[in-house]
C-alpha cells in the first residue's frame, strides 16, 4: 500500500513570511506527484502536475521541486499573503494505476 | 463552462436509506473519479471511471456503486446507508490519466448519516 505523508501538519506564519513544506512518498514505481490547494469551504484546486525527476514549476509566488530517487517534493511559498491560507495537498499516481493516493495536507494559516 | 457539479451540496439520511450523488462535468472529460474526505485521514478514492461504460473501484469501494452510461455524469450510489459513510464526497474529473493532467474537483456533498 502507498503512504504519502506531509509535514507538518499545520503551520502559523505571518504575513510576508517565507514558508516550504515537504511531502514524501515511496521512490519505487512513481508516475507523477500533484499539488493542489484547498481553501476551506471550497474545493481542491490544482497547482501543479510534475512527472521527471528534478522538475521545478512556478506560478506566482508558489513553486516546488520534485526528487523521485529519495522520494520528496518541497512546496516553497515566498512572501506569505493572507489569501495563502488553505490546505496544501500532495496526490501521488504511483505507476500506471489512474489512481491517486492524497497526504493529508499541511494546514497554512496566514497571519496579517 | 460550469466545470464539475454536484447535487445535492447536502443530505442527511436515517440508516438503511438509500440515495445517489449526483455528479456532472461538460468539460468533455474521459476520467471522472469519487472520493469522501474524512476529518485527517486525506482525499480517498472510492470509485474511478476512465470512459463512458468503464468503471472500476478505487481504495474504499464497500457499500457503494456507481455507473458511467456517458462521457457528461457519474453518479455514486449508496444502497444501505450506514454512519461510517457520514463524510464529505468530492467528485472529480480529468481529460486524459493522471500523470499528465490535473484533475477537477466538485465543490463536494456533505452526507449524515443518523
Amino acid at each position: 500500500i502507498l503512504n504519502v505523508e506531509q509535514s507538518p501538519q499545520s503551520l502559523h506564519v505571518q504575513e510576508g513570511d517565507s514558508t516550504n513544506f515537504t511531502c514524501s512518498f515511496p521512490s519505487s514505481n512513481f508516475y507523477a506527484l500533484h499539488w493542489y490547494r484547498w481553501e476551506t469551504a471550497k474545493s481542491p484546486e490544482a497547482l501543479f502536475v510534475m512527472t521527471l525527476n528534478g522538475d521545478e514549476k512556478k506560478k506566482g509566488r508558489i513553486s516546488a521541486t520534485l526528487n523521485t530517487k529519495e522520494g520528496y517534493s518541497y512546496l516553497y511559498i515566498k512572501g506569505s499573503q493572507p489569501e495563502d491560507s488553505a490546505t496544501y495537498l500532495c496526490a501521488l499516481e504511483g505507476g500506471a494505476t489512474n489512481k491517486l493516493i492524497f497526504g493529508t495536507g499541511t494546514l497554512l494559516a496566514v497571519q496579517p | 463552462n460550469a466545470g464539475v457539479t454536484q447535487t445535492p451540496k447536502f443530505r442527511i439520511l436515517k440508516i438503511g436509506q438509500s440515495m445517489t450523488l449526483q455528479c456532472t462535468q461538460d468539460m468533455n472529460h474521459n476520467y471522472m473519479y469519487w472520493y469522501r474526505q474524512d476529518p485527517g485521514m486525506g482525499l480517498k478514492l472510492i470509485y474511478y471511471s476512465v470512459g463512458a461504460g468503464i468503471t472500476d473501484k478505487g481504495e474504499v469501494p464497500n457499500g457503494y456503486n456507481v455507473s458511467r452510461s456517458t462521457t457528461e455524469d457519474f453518479p455514486l450510489r449508496l444502497e444501505l446507508a450506514a454512519p461510517s459513510q457520514t463524510s464529505v464526497y468530492f467528485c472529480a474529473s480529468s481529460y486524459s490519466r493522471m500523470g499528465d493532467d490535473e484533475q477537477f474537483f466538485g465543490p463536494g456533498t456533505r452526507l449524515t448519516v443518523l
